[in-house]
């Protein structure tokens, strides 16, 4: 099946950094990818979808100058968290649309991002 | 608005079968999928039903009706390693998921 990577798969940062998470699509061509975020006990919450060589489209009550998002080819999204804070600490998870008759969405292996 | 019903928590026993179900109510109906998540990892695939039916996958079975914006997830011979929370997403208008809150299965021996 299609593959998606997530890197890197945890980080603890400070509060105040920035923080990249990269995913990428590696044995198909993704032209939307899709950023979600998973609290603990919860299910995935949509951000925003990402297009390749377009704007993100983000969901409603989404910081877009926040949660930066990048697609600069059809196997990278990244996502950026600027200025993290601890209430940002969340399982961050792409997706990846394609490379099956069903269409579904694949799931990277999350990041688990922890702000202190 | 849009809305998807699955129960929080199911426990049954090895060997078993349990039946998850899920009702929604969505603006634009492009499939509704199945996605198993054990705690700390990501979403794995498990079925795709875009007609009424049952669609069956080895010990896992999927069943829709649009008509009553319900399914439900049948798993057969449960085993130890199906504990994990189940997921069920419907494709919207724009090709996004929406997911439900998820129904967490506790597999006993």
């Amino acid at each position: 099946g299609a593959v998606v990577s997530q890197h890197p798969s945890w980080v603890i940062c400070k509060s105040g950094t920035s923080v990249k998470i990269e995913c990428r699509s590696l044995d198909f061509q993704a032209t939307t990818m899709f950023w979600y975020r998973q609290f603990p006990k919860q299910s995935l919450m949509l951000m925003a979808t990402s297009n390749e060589g377009s704007k993100a489209t983000y969901e409603q009550g989404v910081e877009k100058d926040k949660f930066l998002i990048n697609h600069a080819s059809l196997t990278l999204s990244t996502l950026t968290v600027t200025s993290a804070h601890p209430e940002d600490s969340s399982f961050y998870i792409c997706s990846a649309r394609g490379g099956s008759i069903y269409n579904e969405q694949f799931f990277g292996p999350g990041t688990r991002l922890t702000v202190l | 608005g849009q809305n998807i019903d699955q129960p929080t928590e199911m426990t049954a026993t090895e060997g078993a079968i349990v039946q998850i179900n899920c009702t929604y109510q969505t603006s634009g109906f492009n499939g509704l999928f199945w996605y198993q998540q054990h705690a700390g990892e990501a979403p794995t695939f498990l079925s795709y039903n875009v007609l009424d039916g049952l669609e069956e996958k080895g010990r896992f079975s999927s069943f829709l009706s649009r008509s009553k914006g319900y399914s439900y997830l049948l798993l057969k011979e449960l085993q130890m390693k199906d504990s994990a929370s189940y997921l069920c997403a419907v494709g919207g208008a724009t090709n996004k998921l929406i997911f439900g809150t998820g129904t967490l299965l506790a597999v006993q021996p």
